[in-house]
């Protein structure tokens, strides 16, 4: 099983709609969690990060963790065509400096 | 700040070459990380270090791959001989102290070996 899984995509919604990202992971202690945007030939930047079970929200993003199912997703509301990009998951699996353990990421579309 | 510097944003060498890719960290960050991205294999770790020691290069793939980290502000990921399997976006991140903080990353280095 690998580490960290999410579906490749792409995943294609119209402008406007709520874009389901999801994300689970194989190491249950893992500490903290974090979804990442990566545009084309752009590095990956951080958009939200969630270290407790539940919802977290950040204008049009919610992250939800659940630590049980060991699972990770990432809605976003309304979603504009400057979505369009591949969200990374990444997982820390131990306290200290670790190094981020990435999904492949998924690819979303949004479509005008 | 002006982030994780990355240099040179792209390389194109003739195999048997020898690549060297620069880092600048983040100040204040005492963790830095050296990815691989690939379309097949997604972001992959390479090596990584902690207040400049190197903690774990298991991910570098092979001898020819050599990474060093000689102050808290500067590190270099060193490919020699290079191969055209070797071609792919280098990124290099860094990170401040604390079990909750995020990577920071480079611009990326785009390495073309042919």
């Amino acid at each position: 099983q690998k580490e960290v899984e999410q579906n490749s995509g792409p995943l294609s919604v119209p402008e406007g709609a709520i874009a389901s990202l999801n994300c689970t992971y194989s190491d249950r202690g893992s500490q903290s969690f974090f979804w990442y945007r990566q545009y084309s030939g752009k590095s990956p930047e951080l958009i939200m990060s969630i270290y407790s079970n539940g919802d977290k929200e950040d204008g049009r993003f919610t992250a939800q963790l659940n630590k049980a199912s060991q699972y990770v997703s990432l809605l976003i509301r309304d979603s504009q065509p400057s979505d369009s990009a591949t969200y990374l998951c990444a997982v820390n699996k131990a306290s200290g400096n670790t190094p981020l353990v990435f999904g492949k990421g998924t690819r979303l579309s949004v479509i005008a | 700040d002006a982030g994780v510097i990355q240099s040179p944003r792209h390389e194109v060498t003739e195999m048997g070459q020898e690549v060297t890719l620069r880092c600048k960290p983040i100040s204040g960050h005492n963790s830095l990380f050296w990815y691989r991205q690939t379309m097949m294999r997604g972001l992959e770790l390479l090596i990584y270090f902690n207040n400049n020691v190197p903690i774990d290069d298991s991910g570098m793939p092979e001898d020819r791959f050599s990474a060093k980290m000689p102050n808290a502000s500067f590190s270099t990921l060193k490919i020699q001989p290079s191969e055209p399997r070797d071609s792919a976006v280098y990124f290099c991140a860094s990170r401040s102290p604390g079990d909750y903080t995020e990577a920071f990353f480079g611009q990326g280095t785009r390495l073309t070996v042919v």
